[in-house]
């Protein structure tokens, strides 16, 4: 049972550079989501999703796309790579009346 | 505009004394209060929760208090142990919200 998984864990993108960010869960969860942590910043949410085909905008969400074809994938798009979009990526999944479950994380660079 | 803000970015205690992190919100709304811990290169885990009908929740070494009027919450932590060294998260939502919103985070160091 491995929760949340992301790939890749770690990244290093040229700037106008495209890439995808993965995440997959078997916790059957409806709720999923993206945030980003930066130094003095926290978790900002940047797009979350109640369920298939459902999506909608968090705090920080210019310059990222998603979807959700399926409850088991929630991918996170970065359609043009900026430095400002250096950051470690964290995806989320929660039940109903259970708590947050992070994956362990995507460090990205742009450079 | 941050609704959750954790005012202390480090916080360094002896083993075996008491850690206290501090949180406060804005948002009246919020309802639910969750704190994270939070190791390098890990994801956070879940590690103690508080509604709003309650003023303290106890598990183990860990407590939370909540003061709604104030809009305060602290999360103690007694004995404190080189294990408890990490980024502790403040966060928080309103009812039937599953959206969290996450504090700037409290690096706390135990010293042996």
């Amino acid at each position: 049972n491995a929760g949340v998984t992301q790939t890749p864990k770690f990244q290093v993108l040229k700037t106008g550079q495209s890439m995808t960010l993965q995440c997959a869960q078997d916790m059957n969860h409806e709720y999923m989501s993206w945030y980003r942590q930066d130094p003095g910043m926290g978790l900002r949410l940047i797009h979350y999703s109640v369920g298939a085909g459902i999506t909608d905008q968090g705090e920080v969400p210019n310059g990222y796309n998603v979807s959700r074809s399926t409850t088991e994938d929630f991918p996170l798009r970065l359609l043009s790579a900026a430095p400002s979009q250096t950051s470690v990526y964290f995806c989320a999944t929660s039940g109903v009346g259970y708590g947050y479950t992070f994956g362990s994380g995507t460090r990205l660079t742009v450079v | 505009d941050q609704q959750v803000k954790q005012n202390s970015p480090s916080l360094s205690v002896q083993e075996g004394r008491i850690s206290i992190l501090n949180c406060d919100y804005t948002n009246s709304m919020f309802d639910y209060f969750l704190w994270y811990k939070k190791y390098p290169a890990e994801g956070p885990t879940f590690l103690i929760s508080i509604s709003s009908i309650k003023d303290k929740n106890e598990d183990g070494r860990f407590t939370v208090f909540l003061n709604k009027s104030a809009k305060h919450l602290s999360l103690h932590i007694v004995p404190s142990q080189p294990g408890d060294s990490a980024v502790y998260f403040c966060a928080a939502s309103g009812s039937n919200d599953y959206k969290l919103s996450f504090g700037a985070g409290t690096t706390v160091t135990v010293r042996a």
